[in-house]
């Protein structure tokens, strides 16, 4: 089955500065990509996502990227607030199987 | 627009007593339903998938049990709670054809302690 690795485990940046958070996975028949935030004691939200054909996708501060080849893909969080302080979760899904496989998340922390 | 409710939003139980959890889906059919544990500090375990009504998977062989008695209700049931069943137990749903196929939204949660 699908293996997804997310690196880092936790995350500490001054305010303004730039986050990244990396994934890795194993299924090369994985063609979807989300990216949730889960503040605490809420359910995760979709942020962004990104699917197979694609290299790349950004949305105003936040953007994605996939390397197919590499079997990796990255969260990439500009001008970072303290509001983006939460747990950021990658995952990969699999049309065929119909689930999704979860990194065990990122706790992002963005010091005022 | 699709919203998606879970209750009860706490819940706490002693071992060896039942549970039920309750997931609710609005705004869509057809859609498929999850359903993830999370222990404190740590990622999602899922636990059932389902792709229709009747059809459940089981990903972790333990003492729940889901249900999905229709198209957009999906239960997850112990008939007897272990110590190790708390956590926060999340349910989630996506759609199947459409082009936000694989997209999967949560609902806000239940935080079961068994004691």
């Amino acid at each position: 089955g699908e293996n997804v690795e997310q690196h880092p485990s936790t995350l500490s940046v001054q305010e303004g500065d730039s986050a990244v958070i990396k994934c890795t996975y194993s299924d090369s028949a994985s063609n979807y990509f989300p990216w949730y935030k889960q503040e605490l004691g809420k359910g995760p939200q979709l942020i962004i996502d990104i699917r197979s054909n694609v290299g790349e996708k950004k949305d105003q501060r936040i953007a994605v990227t996939l390397n197919k080849t590499a079997k990796h893909f990255s969260l990439h969080i500009t001008e970072t607030q303290p509001e983006d302080s939460a747990v950021y979760f990658c995952a990969g899904y699999n049309t065929n199987a119909g689930k999704s496989t979860f990194g065990d998340g990122t706790t992002l922390t963005v010091k005022p | 627009s699709q919203t998606i409710h879970q209750w009860p939003a706490t819940l706490v139980q002693p071992v060896g007593s039942p549970l039920s959890l309750e997931c609710t889906v609005e705004g869509t059919s057809n859609p498929n339903l999850y359903w993830y544990r999370q222990a404190a500090g740590r990622g999602l375990q899922l636990l059932f998938y389902s792709v229709g009504i009747g059809q459940i998977s089981s990903e972790v062989p333990q003492n729940l049990s889901a249900s999905r008695p229709q198209d957009r209700q999906f239960i997850l049931s112990s008939k007897k709670l272990l110590l190790s069943d708390s956590g926060f137990y999340l349910c989630a749903w996506s759609a199947v054809r459409t082009s936000g196929i694989g997209r999967q939204f949560f609902g806000p949660g239940t935080r079961l302690t068994v004691l």
